[in-house]
């Protein structure tokens, strides 16, 4: 596609219940990004796929999150019983190696 | 642990000003430098990149490297309240190639006075 893409765009869930985020980067990029934003604060990095590999998942803040990547293209990035303290921006972001990183529009999730 | 720093802020400045953003680095091997912007609600988009010592410019936006002093800086000339919004640097420690990946500044949230 012309650019990131990412699913879905708001996800309002109760607390305790699994989600899926999804992204599907530009055709082409090998480095897919995950990145987590709070209101007002930085982006917090979560963890980097190369191909289908992950060599950096340094960011994980817990064994509630996991990411996959299938067929060197879309990633689900998956939160497990979800807490209030997860509700953030979830951004995805690829690139071609070492180069200038495109982002997705983000998905807003909300835990209530 | 490679660090990012961008000065404090938020810096305001009135229409028409020079605007000056800085950034400091702590890996002395980084080769590669950008400078993204965020407008309120939405997502980084890249607006300069930069990797060798000096200037480069591209319209209002001058990008400064200096990797002796490992500092990185963004002018805008002509600030305008369209400008107003939070601006990441980002370094990656390769030119390029694997297992590589940018290290992002918190920001700095600048606003432009009409």
């Amino acid at each position: 596609g012309a650019g990131v893409s990412q699913s879905p765009s708001n996800k309002v869930t109760e607390k305790g219940k699994d989600v899926e985020l999804r992204c599907d980067p530009i055709s082409g990029h090998t480095a897919l990004y995950w990145y987590r934003q709070s209101l007002g604060q930085g982006l917090e990095f979560l963890i980097y796929f190369q191909g289908n590999s992950a060599p950096d998942k340094s960011g994980l803040p817990s064994d509630r999150f996991s990411a996959e990547r299938t067929g060197g293209s879309v990633s689900t990035l998956t939160i497990q019983r979800t807490q209030q303290e997860d509700s953030a921006v979830y951004l995805c972001a690829s690139s071609l190696p070492g180069l200038t990183e495109f982002f997705g529009p983000g998905t807003r999730l909300t835990v209530l | 642990q490679k660090e990012v720093e961008q000065n404090s802020g938020p810096l305001s400045v009135p229409e028409g000003a020079i605007a000056s953003l800085n950034c400091t680095y702590s890996d002395r091997g980084s080769q590669s430098f950008f400078w993204y912007r965020q407008y309120s609600g939405k997502s980084p988009e890249l607006i300069m990149s930069i990797y060798s010592n000096g200037d480069k410019e591209d319209g209002r936006f001058t990008a400064q490297l200096n990797k002796a002093s490992q500092y990185v800086s963004l002018l805008i000339r002509d600030s305008q309240p369209s400008d107003s919004a939070t601006y990441l640097c980002a370094v990656n420690p390769r030119y390029t190639g694997a297992n590589s990946k940018l290290t992002f500044g918190k920001g700095i949230t600048l606003s432009v006075r009409p």
